[in-house]
């Protein structure tokens, strides 16, 4: 398994600013990605951060809106650009010690409401 | 494209009563991998357990137990004796051979009340 650490908890933003969320990891992990929940949802992936090269966006997601950082095995950032009310949600980076078919891990989350 | 069905969204259970949370899945995988998850109040994401498409053994740990059914492409989650800190969203997720991305469904919100 893996411990995941996420910053900040959770936060309250004003429309239009930008929030980064950083998540690290006690151990170097190959694959690292960043969920959305929105409020009573199921999780969305929003793009698989690569270590040394842009992010791999999913459908919907844009690194404009989302950029991301993977400066090294064990860190990852997220930014949630220019915010609006509807990106309110919590949003979880996850890692996948063991490779394809294995389970991931979680971190606890960052709650975000943006006002 | 794959799909992860959990037609439960809500259940309420008294403490000490079994519960079985549904999940069905659609794949077209030959190869596949299903986990379970649980999500309490806090809000993280808890891994509870892991199957893949070749093994159908049930399996058992403590309260919790897993039916896994290829047949009926369903693979339910039993809580035996429920507890309040069972109290949870529940997900079930989907992943395919040689993919990272995993399919959640939308999760069964349980409630054990004391």
């Amino acid at each position: 398994s893996a411990v995941i650490s996420q910053k900040p908890s959770r936060d309250i933003c004003q429309r239009g600013t930008s929030l980064t969320i950083q998540c690290q990891v006690d151990s170097q992990v190959t694959m690292m990605f960043w969920y959305r929940q929105q409020p009573g949802q199921s999780l969305t992936l929003i793009a698989t951060a690569n270590q040394g090269s842009e992010a791999t966006y999913e459908s919907g997601f844009v690194i404009d809106k989302f950029p991301i950082s993977r400066p090294n095995l064990t860190f990852s950032t997220l930014t949630v650009s220019n915010m609006s009310p509807e990106d309110s949600s919590i949003y979880l980076c996850s890692v996948l010690p063991g490779g394809a078919g294995n389970e991931q891990f979680f971190g606890p989350g960052t709650r975000l409401t943006v006002l | 494209a794959q799909k992860v069905t959990q037609a439960q969204t809500e259940i309420s259970v008294v403490e000490k009563e079994d519960v079985t949370l549904d999940c069905v899945y659609e794949t077209r995988d030959t190869t596949y991998y299903l986990f379970w998850y649980k999500q309490p109040p806090s809000g993280e994401l808890v891994f509870l357990i892991r199957r893949n498409s070749f093994d159908e053994q049930n399996e058992i740990s403590g309260r919790y137990s897993w039916n896994f059914q290829k047949s009926t492409s369903s693979f339910n989650f039993t809580i035996t004796a429920s507890q309040v800190v069972d109290s949870a969203v529940y997900f079930c997720a989907l992943g395919g051979a040689g993919s990272y991305q995993l399919t959640f469904g939308k999760g069964t919100k349980l409630s054990v009340i004391p």
